[in-house]
This record gives C-alpha cells, sequence and structure tokens, in this order.
C-alpha cells in the first residue's frame, strides 16, 4: 500500500462542475501539498497545510488530521484546469523536510 | 519574478556518457530538492538539502549519481555512467525551512539512448 493514495486516478467534468479530489495517507507529516501540473510539464505548488482550510480564488483544500485525510475542491470548473493534480505528504520536523508524492489525478475538463 | 532555473532543459546523451543537471535555486531558500518522475514510478525524491548540507539522499542510486551544492546559489545532480532507465524529468525545487511551501523549476528532460 502506497504511504499516499489520491482518488479519482482520472476525472472527467464539465465545465461549470465542483471537483472534489481526494488524498489519503497513512504516515504521520508535517504538511500537506497540492500540486498542479499542466502538459507542459511543469509543477506549481497550490497549498500547503497542516491543519483546517485554505482558499485561493476557485480552489478549497481542506485537511482532517485524525483521519489522514485531505481534499481539494474546485468550484465552476473550467477547462483551464485540465492539468494532472498531485497530493504529497512532508514528513520530518519542518514542513521544508522530503515529500512522499501520490500518484496524482488526471482532471480534464470539456467546455 | 523569483523563479527557479535548470539547465539544460532538455538532454539527449548515449549509455554511458555522464551527464550534469544544474539548478539554482530562488535567491534566499535555504533547501533545495532533487526530484525525478517517470511514468511508471511517479514523482520521487532523490536528495535534498539544507543551507548546503546533503541530508537525505536514500533515494538515489550512490553508484552513480551524485548531488552537490558547490554554493548557495548553485545545485548539481551528476550522472556517471548513464542508463537508459535514468530517462526521466528531473526537478529541482527550492524552498525556505520554516512553514514554507516548495518553488519548482521546470524539469531537465533526460533521455538516454
Amino acid at each position: 500500500k502506497n504511504e499516499v493514495e489520491q482518488s479519482p486516478q482520472n476525472l472527467t467534468a464539465q465545465e461549470g462542475e465542483f471537483i472534489t479530489i481526494n488524498c489519503s495517507y497513512s504516515v504521520g507529516i508535517s504538511a500537506l501539498h497540492w500540486l498542479q501540473q499542466h502538459p507542459g510539464g511543469g509543477i506549481v505548488s497550490l497549498f500547503m497545510l497542516s491543519s483546517g482550510k485554505k482558499k485561493h480564488g476557485r480552489l478549497i483544500a481542506t485537511i482532517n488530521i485524525q483521519e489522514k485525510h485531505s481534499s481539494l475542491h474546485i468550484t465552476a470548473s473550467h477547462p483551464r484546469d485540465s492539468a494532472v493534480y498531485i497530493c504529497a505528504v512532508g514528513a520530518g520536523e519542518t514542513s521544508g523536510s522530503r515529500l512522499t508524492f501520490g500518484e496524482g489525478t488526471q482532471l480534464t475538463v470539456n467546455p | 519574478d523569483a523563479r527557479v532555473t535548470q539547465t539544460p532543459r532538455h538532454k539527449v546523451t548515449e549509455m554511458g556518457q555522464e551527464v550534469t543537471m544544474r539548478c539554482q535555486p530562488i535567491l534566499g531558500h535555504n533547501t533545495v530538492f532533487w526530484y525525478r518522475q517517470t511514468m511508471m514510478q511517479g514523482l520521487e525524491l532523490l536528495a535534498y538539502f539544507r543551507n548546503r548540507a546533503p541530508l537525505d539522499d536514500s533515494g538515489m542510486p550512490k553508484d552513480r549519481f551524485s548531488a552537490e551544492m558547490p554554493d548557495a546559489t548553485l545545485a548539481t545532480l551528476k550522472i556517471q555512467p548513464s542508463e537508459p532507465r535514468d530517462s526521466a524529468v528531473y526537478f529541482c525545487a527550492s524552498g525556505l525551512d520554516r512553514g514554507n511551501e516548495q518553488y519548482f523549476g521546470p524539469g531537465t528532460r533526460l533521455t538516454v539512448t
């Protein structure tokens, strides 16, 4: 069993739909990261969180430390949101330490 | 606009050749990470540095890979000799040690034939 599991692996949505991507982890962590990777290959960090909830524009990330679970939500999805979304957990004494990655969720938003 | 830079962006080489990849972290960042991404394994950590000191390189094949930070503005990842199974995208990321996220470079796409 992987230390970080994401679901679903693939997700296709229509423009405007509300999207949820889930991440479960099995190890103790200092922080959880959500990353976005576009078809061109570049990786962008969306969120880093260790508790509660964060919001940036149409993106919302939540984490439940007791349940070892995090969700990434996209409201009013748009074709430009099409990308691979990767959950990663940071272990160790600080949030700047090594990351272990999930396999990613391929999101396709159709117009 | 501070960014992590990586060179080269693409590298094609023959098996057995030495490959050196370079990374310039964002000025002021004190942690540097090297990751490798393949279709089969996804993203995996190879090595990371804090204040230029190597902290963890357990993900790196020691017999052929080496990572160094000659100074605070340069990190290098070297493969000698390269093998076809090393073909991957190698990402460098930098960050601050306390409470901040990691910033990824554009990656070096390596093909070993």
